[in-house]
């Protein structure tokens, strides 16, 4: 199956620092990825979709200038978690669909566990 | 709005059981769904999927049943192993092709 890579797995950075996430689609090219943040003991909750090649489209409530995505090529996404705060740890997992692919399957990435301090 | 959630947040088993997980949806849109497992500290993995004009699908281990009437999906894993213990989400799909997840249900195993 379709791979999907996240990298750093687990960050941790200071109050006021920036942290960028990266999100790949290995084997298959994706035109669109998706980022969820996930808290402790509960569901996925879509922030954002990323479009390749245009501006990401924001779920209601999810600050576009607090987190900036990139999909800036059909296998690269990144999430850049702007000044970051406390109240921003959480786990970001990333997710993808592309062409050629059963668009009812999405492939997750491994996420990425932010920890501010 | 609408919403997917789950009845049981919690649900413990004895290796060899067999394990229900049930999801109620509200969208009566919804036309596809998908149940997912999420290990402790990894990324969703799909399981099964089901779309609106079946009423049940199998797979290794897995089977999905979907009742549109009740609006109601529940996901049965026969022989339960450890290796099943995970939280298990329910998502639907309707016109848009992001699917929408449920509070999910954290499936223990006891060996």
């Amino acid at each position: 199956g379709a791979v999907v890579s996240q990298h750093p797995s687990r960050v941790i950075c200071k109050s006021g620092t920036s942290v960028k996430i990266e999100c790949r689609s290995l084997d298959f090219q994706a035109t669109t990825m998706f980022w969820y943040r996930q808290f402790p003991k509960q569901s996925l909750m879509l922030m954002a979709t990323s479009n390749e090649g245009s501006k990401a489209t924001y779920e209601q409530g999810v600050e576009k200038d607090k987190f900036l995505i990139n999909h800036a090529s059909l296998t690269l996404s990144t999430l850049t978690v702007t000044s970051a705060h406390p109240e921003d740890s959480s786990f970001y997992i990333c997710s993808a669909r592309g062409p050629g692919i059963n668009t009812g399957e999405l492939f997750f990435g491994e996420g990425s566990r932010l920890t501010v301090l | 709005g609408e919403s997917v959630g789950l009845h049981l947040p919690t649900l413990s088993v004895q290796e060899g059981d067999n394990s229900i997980i049930n999801c109620a949806y509200s969208n009566s849109a919804s036309d596809y769904f998908i149940w997912y497992k999420q290990e402790s500290g990894k990324g969703p993995q799909f399981i099964i999927d089901i779309r609106s004009n079946m009423d049940k699908r199998q797979g290794q281990r897995v089977t999905v049943l979907l009742n549109k009437t009740v609006k109601h999906l529940s996901l049965q894993i026969a022989a339960t192993q450890p290796g099943d213990s995970a939280v298990y989400f329910c998502a639907e799909k309707g016109g848009s092709y992001i699917p929408t997840f449920g509070r999910g249900t954290s499936l223990i195993v006891h060996p």
